[in-house]
């Protein structure tokens, strides 16, 4: 149950923004939601995350909309390294820890 | 710290062998979890442990399917028999707290012919 939906892939030219949205519309009030990546055949890297209002750190931007159903990662200068599978994770709270991954947006980074 | 260190990398075996996989997590995080990941399913979460106790395994596909975490620093993915099937990349990642971000090993890449 992965509660989230993305864009099965995206194109951003190098140098140029990438903006990742994500699809939450079914969030609860106490949860977080979480951005993950995996560049081929590593292990899943963690990004940012963030409950309602919107975080950066040194990696991305992640902009939640104030009712809290979407939210968009925000690549501000996009380089080749950038290009993975992006994974945007609602985490159950309360109940436990899991990290329940969807589908993800396959990123392509273009020179 | 290493990170979490998962062994071994890559595992090639017959069908019907046992298969142990083993993950040591980060000192001091609490939870550990095995995923599981193959082109057609992408990453499934396997179970998961909190403070070395088994919490949800209902991911676990079947009973050929067993984990233990004996301690803080250690735990095993089982698999006896393996089939063909089981064929994919298994990882395991752990946590320090209830909302930090969880830290995933390098995998390990198992084939079952």
């Amino acid at each position: 149950d992965a509660k989230t939906t993305q864009p099965p892939s995206m194109d951003c030219a190098e140098g140029r923004a990438a903006n990742l949205p994500c699809n939450h519309s079914t969030i609860s009030g106490n949860e977080y939601v979480y951005w993950y990546r995996q560049i081929h055949s590593q292990g899943p890297q963690y990004i940012i995350h963030g409950l309602k209002n919107n975080e950066t750190n040194e990696m991305a931007s992640l902009i939640i909309t104030e009712d809290r159903k979407s939210s968009t990662l925000i690549l501000p200068h996009a380089t080749l390294r950038d290009t993975a599978v992006y994974y945007c994770i609602v985490r159950v709270a309360n109940t436990g820890n899991q990290f329940y991954f969807g589908t993800g947006t396959s990123l392509t980074v273009i020179p | 710290d290493a990170g979490v260190i998962q062994s071994p990398r890559h595992e090639v075996t017959e069908m019907g062998q046992e298969v142990t996989l083993r993950c040591k997590p980060i000192s001091g995080h609490n939870s550990l979890f095995w995923y599981r990941q193959t082109m057609m399913r992408g990453l499934e979460l396997l179970i998961y442990f909190n403070n070395n106790v088994p919490i949800d395994d209902s991911g676990m596909p079947e009973d050929r399917f067993s984990a233990k975490m004996p301690n803080a620093s250690f735990s095993t993915l089982k698999i006896q028999p393996s089939e063909p099937r089981d064929s994919a990349v298994y990882f395991c990642a752990s946590t320090e707290g209830s909302f930090t971000e969880a830290f995933f090993g390098q995998g390990t890449r198992l084939t079952v012919v």
